[in-house]
């Protein structure tokens, strides 16, 4: 079955970049009929979108506008991964981040990683 | 975007009685060209990522239990479990995918009474 395997630091230091990475088991990032997505939880912004990237003959990307100037959403195809880099963070960015898989079609987000608590502080 | 609320934001009902979780979004997420709700329903618990129950408004995912039932069309839904059991305290959210960006509810506990 499909897994997500999230890795990458739970402390981030403000101001710099926060990076995870969400590995692929049983599926494939380079899928014409998924999106791979990156979403934050936290008690004061609840669930919150943060973007996706999906391959449809080619690459593609979308971001919220809340952190547009501040992320990037990869793909590793020779890892068969995908990344998430959030830069310029500040303690508003603490949350527990997932990567989930979204379904073309039904635009549900069936698979979801286990989650990253990340804190930012020095 | 659309901004999901979601009402009650909590609930206690008793073992084997009928819960009932309302959604109501900003905007309608009905799209005529395929007569479908992009409405969706996870349920969350303590520790653990959300998990997808319905889609499609209606649709239960793969593998949840019929006692778990989605309807609704537009702005308005609702999520209703039949008979509570144990195991379905949790935390219920609501998300529409109709136009992006997707935003969630901000949630819906259910506990036992």
């Amino acid at each position: 079955q499909v897994q997500l395997q999230q890795s990458g630091p739970g402390l981030v230091e403000p101001s710099q970049t926060l990076s995870l990475t969400c590995a692929i088991s049983g599926d494939s990032v380079s899928s014409n009929s998924g999106t791979w997505n990156w979403i934050r939880q936290s008690p004061s912004r609840g669930l919150e979108w943060l973007g996706r990237t999906y391959y449809r003959a080619n690459w593609y990307n979308d971001y919220a506008v809340s952190v547009r100037s501040r992320i990037t959403v990869n793909p590793d195809t020779s890892r068969n991964q995908f990344s998430l880099h959030l830069s310029s963070v500040s303690p508003e960015d603490t949350a527990v981040y997932y990567c989930a898989r979204g379904v073309a079609g039904t635009a549900a987000f069936d698979i979801w990683g286990q989650g990253t608590m990340v804190t930012v502080s020095s | 975007d659309i901004v999901m609320t979601q009402s009650p934001d909590s609930l206690a009902v008793s073992l084997g009685e009928r819960a009932t979780i309302n959604c109501k979004s900003s905007q309608s997420v009905f799209k005529s060209s395929n007569n479908k709700n992009y409405l969706t329903w996870y349920q969350q618990k303590p520790g653990q990522p959300p998990k997808l129950l319905i889609y499609w408004s209606s649709t239960r995912e793969s593998g949840v239990p019929d006692r778990f039932s989605g309807s609704g069309s537009g702005t308005d839904f609702t999520l209703t479990i039949s008979s509570l059991q144990a195991e379905d305290v949790a935390v219920y959210y609501c998300q529409q995918y109709y136009s992006a960006p997707p935003t969630f509810g901000q949630g819906t506990r259910v506990e036992i009474k």
